[in-house]
């Protein structure tokens, strides 16, 4: 079973439009969970840390956590074509290894 | 705003021959890690690194692998035999605290092309 999964995308969505990222993990007593940009070629940079149940706002982003259904989500609105990366989701899980596990990523296009 | 630097950017080499991948982490940071990303796959964890000691490392870091901290600044990975499989990106990172409570800061990264 894949320890945290992302569909890869591409996601393609219009300027100015909602992008709905989501990513699913194994580990049930997972505590802490992390949205990261890339942009092609470059390394990950650190976008929401989320811990709890519930929504995480900050500016355009809203991360979203349900530890019952095991997901996690990324809401980017007014999306712009800036924002076209692959977004990486990561858990720090409670089993095992403590160190960071990323997914594979999902390729977000923002349409101009 | 401090950053986490890596060289050599790019460094081809030889399968067999020995690579030594370095990094500068942000100075007040307590905790490094090399993480690796083969293109287009996802990041891979190599190695944690706390108090000059591993602190946990997966699957893919064996014998060949080894981390040092010379002195004060430096980090670096050591791969002791190249093989073609380990052609990818190496990243370091370094976070204040353990990653489960702060946030890693990623270097630009080395890209490693063994032939």
């Amino acid at each position: 079973q894949k320890e945290v999964e992302q569909n890869s995308g591409p996601l393609s969505v219009p300027e100015g439009a909602i992008a709905s990222l989501n990513c699913t993990y194994s580990d049930r007593g997972s505590q802490s969970f992390f949205w990261y940009r890339q942009y092609s070629g470059k390394s990950p940079e650190l976008i929401m840390s989320i811990y709890s149940n519930g929504d995480k706002e900050d500016g355009r982003f809203t991360a979203q956590l349900n530890k019952a259904s095991q997901y996690v989500s990324l809401l980017i609105r007014d999306s712009q074509p800036s924002d076209s990366a692959t977004y990486l989701c990561a858990v720090v899980m409670d089993t095992g290894r403590r160190a960071l596990t990323f997914g594979s990523g999902t390729r977000l296009q923002v349409q101009p | 705003e401090p950053e986490v630097t890596q060289t050599p950017s790019h460094q081809v080499t030889q399968m067999g021959q020995e690579v030594i991948l370095r990094c500068v982490p942000i100075s007040n940071h307590l905790y490094f890690y090399w993480y690796r990303q083969i293109l287009g796959q996802k990041v891979e964890f190599l190695v944690s690194f706390y108090n000059n000691e591993i602190s946990e490392k997966s699957e893919i870091f064996d014998d060949q692998f080894s981390v040092e901290r010379p002195d004060g600044s430096n980090f670096t990975l050591k791969i002791r035999s190249t093989k073609l499989e380990d052609s990818a990106m190496y990243f370091c990172a370094s976070s204040e605290v353990r990653s489960n409570t702060g946030e890693l800061f990623f270097g630009e990264g080395s890209r490693l092309t063994v032939l």
